[in-house]
Parts: structure tokens; sequence; C-alpha cells
């Protein structure tokens, strides 16, 4: 089973508006932490946000925020105002305790596309 | 700080050939990864570090070795390269592995193209 589900290949939004990216995860660790990456045209991931299982808030950065339901394994981006800069390829990942060798690893989501409009 | 550095950007390998990426880290890190990212695809762990002298495999380590000689550096060697290693390859650094604030931090990626 995948371990991290986009299940959006694309999406648009247009400028100003708020958008948000699905991403839903499979673990039966109680400690893990999730993580949203952008990837812009230029290549380079950037880090947004991060989401611990034990945190009782919804994790906000900017205008960036993570919509944490639990008991659903879903951790969902929300960017609020859209920029024409957003548009990018945005990752999630997740870490789980339990790990097969020395260190925990992050397992990556297959992307999701977004394109910002004018 | 510049971060995590990777040399070359971009590369043409012939089958067969072999070639070492390059990849450097200023922020004291000890944790240190190496990913594969194929055309439309998420990240896929190849190799990782825990410190120097430490190396472990990742989920696709077949075709690939590490070394960790220092905390600052950390190459993934190719041998024998193959079209099926053809990939856009990122290193990756952080301070731990565990909580918030332990997010890795990635170098700008290089392009190998094996023809």
């Amino acid at each position: 089973a995948q371990k991290i589900t986009q299940t959006q290949p694309g999406m648009f939004v247009q400028e100003k508006e708020a958008v948000t990216l699905d991403c839903t995860y499979d673990t039966s660790d109680p400690s893990y932490g999730l993580f949203w990456y952008k990837q812009p045209s230029s290549g380079e991931m950037i880090f947004l946000i991060y989401q611990g299982s034990y945190d009782q808030q919804n994790a906000t950065e900017g205008r960036y925020s993570l919509n944490f339901q639990k008991a659903r394994k879903s951790a969902n981006l929300v960017i609020s105002a859209s920029q024409l800069g957003d548009s990018a390829m945005y990752f999630c990942a997740m870490r789980e305790t339990v790990s097969s060798g020395s260190a925990r690893q992050l397992t990556f989501g297959s992307g999701t596309q977004l394109t910002v409009l004018p | 700080n510049a971060g995590v550095t990777q040399t070359p950007k971009f590369r043409i390998l012939k089958i067969g050939q072999s070639m070492t990426l390059q990849c450097a880290q200023d922020m004291n890190h000890n944790y240190m990864y190496w990913y594969r990212q194929d055309p439309g695809m998420g990240l896929k762990l190849i190799y990782y570090s825990v410190g120097a002298g430490i190396t472990d495999k990742g989920e696709v380590p077949n075709g690939y070795n590490v070394s960790r000689s220092t905390t600052e550096d950390f190459p993934l060697r190719l041998e024998l390269a193959a079209p099926s290693q053809t990939s856009v390859y990122f290193c990756a650094s952080s301070r731990s592995d565990r909580g918030g604030g332990n997010e890795q931090f990635f170098g700008p990626g290089t392009r190998l193209t094996v023809l």
C-alpha cells in the first residue's frame, strides 16, 4: 500500500484565491511527522511546513497551513491568497518513528502540480 | 552559509561509464541523504548516513555506492551507468531525524542522463 497518496496530479487556482492540496497517509506508527515541500520549475526542494502527530494544533507558516485530520489520516496543505510564484510541484512526505535502518526516513508522495492563473 | 551544494549540475554519461556526484553541507548536520527523482515522480531514497563512517541503504540502492569520511561530504558513486539511472539526484541533510525543526535541507540537484 502507498504510504503517502496525493490524488491530484494537477490543480489550477486563480490568483488571490485559496487552494487545498490533498495528502493522505498510511501508518500504524503512533508517532510520525508530516512535511510539505515545494519544488518550483527551477528544481530545488523548499521546505514549507511540518506537523507532528502529537501536535494539538494545526501547523501554520505565513500563507501556508496544514489541515491535519488524524482520524482520517489526512494532512492537506492550504495556501491562502495564491500568488503567481506559488506555481510549482508540491510534495507531501511522512517520517515515521519505526525505521528499518539507522535513521528515520522520509517517504514522499508523487506530488501535485499547482498552476496559479492571473 | 552555502547550505547543501552539489556538483555537477548536469552530466551525460555513456552506458558502462562511472562517475561520482559530489555533495557537501556546511551546517554541521550529522544526517545526510541521497535521493533520486524520476520524471513526474516523488523522491526515492538511495542511501543515507547518520554520521561520518556510517552509511545505510535506502529504498533503491542497487547500482550506487556511498562513503562518508567527513561530516561535510557525502559523495554518491555510480558504477557501470545504465539508462535506468537517468534521473535527477538530490542530496539533503538534516540536524536530526526526529521532531519538528529538523526538516531536510536539499541541494539544487544533479540532472544525469545515461545514453
